[in-house]
């Protein structure tokens, strides 16, 4: 159990345009869903913290308003990079914290998407 | 703050050799500790964690880590390792009140074992 898919694995885009990531936990219901971003050797940095039914609670310096997070129910958190560059290229990683499980409890985190900006 | 160090970036060791991968913390407040895995391409996969009790937690694979509250440290052993533990590993905290937990991350040891 505790299953969380993310897709695409992979993308490629060009400079310019958006990228939606989707974040689904499969057979548990998450109220708290994470984004991580991973630099090549370097580890996770959150990005933002996404609770169902409200606003995303982003970490100091990343961009709202590039970075758009969108946590409609229980099972899904979609992470829109819009207008994307090639800086942005990277790992994105989601995890998800089971709904009614302790604010300690191990997170569940799906497989990454790497995304590539031409 | 609160940060975490794990001072080996990479650490090859043969087939069959002990290892250990350390991970230090610091933290004003009490801490919960994980040892995570990642594969390649993947997402990360939990190892084991301390929450409290037992200062010696195992996980089902044959590794172990020690909650030393001292030396905040959790160093993450292996007696003998195999090829398909090769991996990056990542040591995480949770810090904060209740409702507003966030985990921190060390920034990585990649395991490689050799052959």
């Amino acid at each position: 159990g505790a299953v969380v898919s993310q897709h695409p694995s992979r993308v490629i885009c060009k400079s310019g345009t958006s990228v939606k990531i989707e974040c689904r936990s499969l057979d548990f219901q998450a109220t708290t869903m994470f984004w991580y971003r991973q630099f090549p050797k370097q580890s996770l940095m959150l990005m933002a913290t996404s609770n169902e039914g409200s606003k995303a609670t982003y970490e100091q310096g990343v961009e709202k308003d590039k970075f758009l997070i969108n946590h409609a129910s229980l099972t899904l958190s979609t992470l829109t990079v819009t207008s994307a560059h090639p800086e942005d290229s990277s790992f994105y990683i989601c995890s998800a914290r089971r709904a009614g499980s302790h604010s300690t409890s191990p997170l569940h985190f799906g497989n990454g998407t790497r995304l590539t900006v031409t | 703050a609160q940060s975490v160090t794990q001072l080996d970036s990479q650490v090859p060791v043969f087939e069959e050799a002990p290892v250990e991968l350390r991970c230090n913390y610091s933290s004003s407040v009490s801490v919960y500790l994980f040892w995570y895995v990642q594969y390649p391409n993947q997402g990360l996969q939990l190892l084991l964690k301390y929450l409290s009790g037992s200062t010696l937690v195992e996980s089902i694979n044959g590794f172990e880590a020690e909650f030393n509250k001292s030396q905040t440290s959790f160093h993450l052993r292996k007696p003998s390792v195999h090829i398909s533990d090769t991996a990056e590993y990542f040591c995480a905290v949770t810090v904060g009140t209740s409702g507003t937990y966030k985990y921190i991350f060390g920034t990585g040891t990649r395991l490689k074992v050799l052959a």
